[in-house]
């Protein structure tokens, strides 16, 4: 498995400022996701940070509204950008280890728009 | 986009019961995952499923791949207070990890003492 942190752990904001979440790996993934959970929900992916390159997103989810960065291969980060209270959710980054076919999630971020 | 089911919604049991729950889906996956889910926390992984008809247990947890690949159940026997929280089911489409997961819309386990 892999030790996952995020930071910030939670947050409250203001409607039309941005945050940026990092999530942290203890040991280097081939593979980093970024998914949401809206309250009371399931968990959806956002996109797939890809190392060195622009991330990919799935369907309703775009670069402009959650840029992602994704400098080596241990460290991603996730911005929500220009915030409404729809965005309010739990953010989860997951991890992929080489060789492996299963995936690790970190504790998440819990995001409140004002 | 893909559609995971997953029944039921939610399940008010006994302490010592047994607990079963699954999960279906309009498309065929490589990978069926199962997670738990506490307050607070992210989704903890509780057993992995690579082949179609496998069968895995952990501790008092067993899971079943579907031999169609599309379903898969969770069992838990003998249930115990620690057992509460929300289970979600989980498919992938390639080995390896290289996907994004699907999930279901997950099982809230109750246990009344």
């Amino acid at each position: 498995s892999a030790v996952i942190s995020q930071k910030p752990s939670r947050d409250i904001c203001q409607r039309g400022t941005s945050l940026t979440i990092q999530c942290q790996v203890d040991s280097q993934v081939t593979m980093m996701f970024w998914y949401r959970q809206q309250p009371g929900q399931s968990l959806t992916l956002i996109a797939t940070a890809n190392q060195g390159s622009e991330a990919t997103y799935e369907s309703g989810f775009v670069i402009d509204k959650f840029p992602i960065s994704r400098p080596n291969l241990t460290f991603s980060t996730l911005t929500v950008s220009n915030m409404s209270p729809e965005d309010s959710s739990i953010y989860l980054c997951s991890v992929v280890k080489g060789g492996q076919e299963t995936q690790y999630f970190g504790p998440g971020t819990r995001l409140l728009v004002l | 986009g893909q559609q995971l089911n997953q029944s039921p919604q939610s399940m008010f049991i006994q302490e010592g019961e047994d607990v079963s729950m699954n999960c279906t889906s309009s498309s065929i996956f490589n990978t069926w995952l199962w997670y738990k889910q506490e307050p607070g926390e992210g989704p903890v992984l509780l057993i992995a499923l690579y082949k179609a008809g496998e069968l895995t247990s952990n501790g008092r947890l067993t899971a079943q791949f579907g031999i169609t690949r599309k379903d898969s159940f969770l069992n838990i026997s003998a249930s115990i207070p620690s057992d509460v929280g929300i289970y979600f089911c989980a498919g992938a489409f390639s080995g390896g990890g290289a996907d994004g997961l699907t999930f279901g819309k997950g099982t809230h386990l109750i246990i009344q003492p």
